[in-house]
């Protein structure tokens, strides 16, 4: 079965730091993955999505993310950390454990960002 | 550009009673999915149609119903309500529902069962 992990709960980073959100896989096949971001009583906006191509993909909001086979990762990055960034980040994979019909998405736990100014 | 409308926002019931919960694509998605979002968890998949057919379904219970109509928007029945039915009810749609596609998700429906 797909999976991901997000094996913080919590990121903490002042304002103009880099920052980072971590995210782990478990796939069987090659992996479809995406981030997701929600702001308190707000649905989910897409961020970006790796499907095959370039490790390093770029997203909204000047957020990118790499993924990186061996260690089975794809975890978000941004350059200079905003306050405005503060939010819940999900990382999700594309279920395709039945020959590709099934397409929904199996999110991790979230990883709350805290951006101190 | 136009996004994914759910409706109501907000709704209260009581215990038993039954609720419909409402999702609009964005024009020319065909793929409506449905997912619960429990208090401080992570969305969880319910069910799903493509082209006005159920394609998955998900940790959806038999109490809840779901259809996708001729114009593409869906509907989610949940009868006999639970407190544990209190959720966030996301909508999210998509393009053919490609597993290349990403879903845009709607802002919500919040359900409290009292």
């Amino acid at each position: 079965a797909q999976s991901v992990a997000q094996p913080e709960d919590q990121v903490n980073v002042a304002e103009g730091n880099p920052l980072t959100v971590k995210c782990t896989y478990s796939v069987s096949g090659n992996p479809y993955l995406f981030w997701y971001v929600q702001y308190p009583n707000r649905g989910l906006q897409f961020l970006l999505k790796y499907i095959t191509g370039d490790n390093l993909v770029k997203g909204s909001y000047g957020f990118e993310a790499e993924f990186n086979k061996s260690q089975t990762s794809f975890h978000l990055k941004k350059p200079s950390a905003l306050v405005s960034d503060s939010a819940l980040y999900f990382c999700a994979v594309r279920d395709l454990n039945y020959g590709g019909a099934t397409n929904k998405l199996i999110f991790g736990t979230g990883t709350l960002l805290a951006v101190q100014p | 550009a136009a996004g994914v409308i759910q409706s109501p926002r907000h709704l209260i019931k009581e215990k038993r009673e039954t609720a419909t919960l409402k999702c609009y694509p964005i024009p020319r998605h065909d793929t409506v999915y449905w997912y619960q979002q429990g208090p401080g968890q992570d969305p969880q998949f319910l069910i799903s149609f493509y082209e006005k057919m159920q394609s998955d379904k998900g940790s959806i219970p038999d109490r809840f119903s779901a259809q996708q109509f001729s114009d593409y928007h869906s509907e989610l029945n949940m009868s006999s309500l639970e407190l544990g039915d209190s959720a966030l009810y996301f909508c999210a749609s998509s393009l053919d529902g490609s597993a290349y596609n990403e879903q845009f998700f709607g802002p919500g429906t919040r359900l409290t069962v009292l």
